[in-house]
């Protein structure tokens, strides 16, 4: 059971859009900015939002997080095939370190 | 696309000891917070620990505290994870990656990783 609690997994059309949660605590999310990754299986995982809301270069903006009290969101736009991927929300803790949130496969149908 | 370099990898027993070694080619390594990642294959990521651009500070995750040590030679531009008294439940991959400068845990670069197995 992580401590950062996603949604194992969502899905939706081409075009749809779709919302992963992210529900921390006040010593992580609550007191700390949070980073998404991207996981295509097979590969390393790639930052796509630090900061709460900021974007790598080259990250698409059909990709975009926020982060209110101890929750956060990463919201994806005119989804694509090249999207199916594994999604991570991650924190830094006061007292545990490092935290991922256990992961949410997201399908296209 | 720039990519950090993992390698130490292999199979050990339980009670054994490894040292994975990360370099950066090409990238900048020396101003950067660094991480070790792993995953356990079809599972989700965790944090390992993470030290600071000079290297006098580290932390680590509770499940490794006291057996794992990370440490860098700024001058190798390498990134190593001294792995002692190995558990079963520590097989997975290990990545190593790069804080994204102005961040100490946003991680902007990422390894391919090494698979470290601990097994009797």
């Amino acid at each position: 059971q992580s401590v950062l609690t996603q949604p194992p997994s969502t899905s939706g059309t081409p075009g749809q859009s779709v919302i992963i949660s992210c529900s921390g605590s006040s010593s992580n999310i609550g007191s700390n900015t949070v980073n998404w990754y991207q996981q295509v299986p097979g590969m390393a995982p790639k930052l796509l939002i630090y900061r709460n809301d900021q974007r790598p270069s080259g990250v698409p903006d059909r990709f975009s997080g926020s982060k209110s009290g101890a929750s956060a969101s990463l919201a994806i736009s005119g989804l694509r095939s090249e999207d199916e991927a594994d999604y991570y929300c991650a924190a830094w803790d006061d007292s545990l370190g490092g935290l991922f949130g256990g992961g949410t496969k997201l399908t296209v149908l | 696309e720039a990519q950090m370099m993992e390698s130490g990898g292999g199979l050990v027993q339980p009670g054994g000891s490894l040292r994975l070694s990360c370099v950066a080619p090409g990238i900048t390594f020396t101003s950067h917070w660094m991480h070790w990642v792993r995953q356990v294959p079809g599972k989700g990521l965790v944090w390992v620990s993470r030290i600071n651009s000079d290297g006098s500070s580290a932390h680590y995750a509770d499940s490794v505290k006291g057996r794992f040590t990370v440490s860098r030679d700024n001058a190798r531009n390498t990134l190593y994870l001294q792995m002692d008294s190995l558990r079963v439940e520590d097989t997975a991959l290990y990545y190593c990656t790069r804080a994204r400068d102005g961040s100490r845990n946003a991680m902007d670069v990422w390894g391919q990783g090494t698979m470290v197995t601990v097994s009797s």
